[in-house]
Order: C-alpha cells, then structure tokens, then sequence
C-alpha cells in the first residue's frame, strides 16, 4: 500500500546527531499527525496539522519539531534525543471533515544510543 | 486511571473459537469509537467503527454502553490471520484520538 508512505523505515543515531524523519500521504488528506509508540503504551499523539497550520502540540519536548510545507508532507526533526526516545514513529492523515478516519504510514523505528 | 482500559492478553484461542475483547473509557464526553488492529510490526488499521445500536461486519460484532462507559468487540469462528493486537480507540476533543494499549489475540491451530 503507498497511501501514507515514512522513511526512513528503521534509524539508529546518537544522542547528539540531528536527523529528520518524512511523511508523504497520497490521499489528498488535509489533516496529518505525528504519533508515538513505545513498548507496552498507548500511542501517543504528539503533533497534528491541518490545512498545513498546527493545531495540536501535546506538550512535547523542543527536541522534537515537526513542519508541514504543503498538506501532502509532514517532517520531523530531532535532535539531542534521549535513549527514551526509542520508540516507533507513527504518521497518520485523514480528510479534514473526518477527522477521526485516520490512516497511518508503516511508522519509522528510531533507536536512540 | 488510563483514559482507554484494555486487557492486554494474550488472548490464546484455538481456530474457530469465539474470542471477545472488553474496553472501558474515562472521557465522558466521547462521542465516537473505533476498533483498529496492528499486526506485529505494522501500522494500526481501522477495522471497525462502533455504534451505539452495535454494529456487525461478518464475524466481527461491536457494541457499545455508553451508561457504563464500556466497548466490546466479538470476533466469531476466528482464524488463523485473525492473530493480532486489537486497539480500542475514543475520541477526544478536535482531532484527537485515544488509544488503548491493545489487546494481543493468537489464533492457535
């Protein structure tokens, strides 16, 4: 399926790189997330956009800064991670009147040394 | 107490067998509920809305209270590919959605 599409699928990287994870929805969604999951959790929803305008930031460290340049593309951008970082990357889009029909992309796999 | 309740199994049932799932939710104020299932290593996907009347997809039947806060999903004859991580989800406020952590099912031969 390529509706919502991540790379990179798996990145490990130090605490002290800055790396940049991307999100492309083939959908014509107008809405884009960004979620978190780690082991034995809930996702975690971290970021919502829509119409490319951030809606939502659910109280998430500085180290963590997503941009949205068109409504077809989400980023997010790390740096100083922590090893509790480690975690799966989950992007998700839906139409901006049905919010709650959300799709996700295969999720990146981060791994903080 | 977690917004989204679940049993986290594993849920160990032979093939054919009829499983059921139980969730409860916090947020009085929710007004619309999902069932997604995430195999190992995938994406969450929806696989069922969840109405007040209940609502069935083939072998697969919903139901919901809200008085008691309270989702359920049956899974009837299970199969072998029905084996995977069953996540109760809830609305929040906007675009929010809450997840359970999920409830792990293996459809054993």
């Amino acid at each position: 399926e390529t509706g919502v599409t991540q790379t990179p699928r798996h990145l490990v990287m130090g605490m002290t790189n800055k790396k940049s994870l991307k999100c492309e929805q083939h959908l014509g969604h107008n809405a884009m997330y960004w979620y978190k999951q780690s082991a034995k959790k809930p996702l975690e929803l971290m970021f919502v956009y829509s119409l490319e305008e951030r809606v939502e930031n659910n109280s998430v460290p500085s180290r963590f800064s997503p941009e949205c340049p068109n409504s077809s593309h989400l980023f997010l951008h790390l740096h100083t991670l922590q090893p509790e970082d480690s975690a799966l990357y989950l992007c998700a889009s839906s139409p901006s009147d049905s919010p709650y029909e959300q799709y996700f992309g295969p999720g990146t796999r981060l791994t903080v040394t | 107490r977690k917004e989204v309740e679940q049993d986290p199994g594993p849920f160990n049932v032979p093939e054919g067998a009829t499983v059921a799932f139980n969730c409860t939710y916090s947020n009085s104020a929710s007004q619309s509920f999902f069932w997604y299932r995430q195999d190992c290593r995938k994406e969450p996907k929806l696989l069922m809305s969840v109405y007040s009347s209940g609502n069935e997809d083939g072998r697969f039947t919903a139901q919901l209270n809200r008085a008691s806060q309270y989702i359920s999903l049956l899974i009837r004859d299970s199969k072998l590919s029905d084996s995977a991580t069953y996540l109760c989800v809830v609305t929040g406020g906007g675009n929010k959605l809450t997840f359970g952590t999920g409830t792990q099912l293996k459809v054993e031969l």
